[in-house]
């Protein structure tokens, strides 16, 4: 099965702060992404990557940005946390194009 | 115009009842589709993939029609457990799948 992994399941900081959100997953997939979801808005797509070291933008960058060093982890930086960022955030993994994605837990993230 | 599009429900059914979900999808170039479930602040699960013939697991059967781009699910004996979110998915082959907003379920004892 696949394991996808996210450092926190809650989290709780303040306005202005620099926030760190990991994500590790364990099937050696090349595919990764950061979501965030939001009552009747959905699931929106903040960066994903396809591979180490590359990225890309999706629907809702701005104030937001990611790290891939190693295949495995993909790291969503907020670098000046506001309060219109308190989310689910969710990150996800594949291996082959179309096939499912797979989901971490969550990280219900506060900012304060 | 959202790409994948689903009625937010909620859907409210007895035990035992047939409930049936559509989704749309605008971009017809969309070749792999999934039923993703999501429960109350929980993470989305692969509920199932949805193939061009049309698939069933159990309870559900999925169905595809490319000619009126939509996809639906379909769920027999309705169960308790069945109340959650469903999310409509489409890929279109790019890196990243479009997920519609989900439709609520509830069963109801």
């Amino acid at each position: 099965d696949v394991k996808v992994t996210q450092s926190s399941r809650y989290l709780v900081k303040r306005t202005g702060e620099k926030v760190f959100l990991e994500c590790v997953q364990d099937m050696d997939h090349e595919n990764m992404f950061w979501y965030r979801q939001d009552p009747g808005l959905g699931l929106r797509l903040i960066y994903f990557s396809y591979d180490v070291k590359m990225k890309e933008k999706g629907d809702i960058p701005e104030g937001y940005s990611v790290s891939r060093e190693k295949k495995e982890r993909f790291s969503l930086i907020l670098e000046s946390a506001s309060t219109n960022q308190t989310s689910m955030y969710l990150c996800a993994s594949y291996g082959q194009i179309d096939q499912p994605q797979h989901f971490g837990d969550g990280t219900r993230l506060s900012i304060l | 115009r959202k790409e994948v599009e689903q009625d937010p429900g909620p859907f409210n059914v007895p035990e035992g009842a047939t409930v049936a979900f559509n989704c749309t999808y605008s971009n017809s170039a969309s070749q792999s589709f999934f039923w993703y479930r999501q429960d109350c602040r929980k993470e989305p699960k692969l509920l199932m993939s949805v193939y061009s013939s049309g698939n069933e697991d159990g309870r559900f059967t999925a169905q595809l029609n490319r000619a009126s781009q939509y996809i639906s699910l379909l769920i027999r004996d309705s169960k308790l457990s069945d109340s959650a979110t469903y999310l409509c998915v489409c890929s279109n082959s790019g890196y990243a799948l479009n997920f519609g907003k989900g439709t609520s379920l509830l069963v109801t004892p």
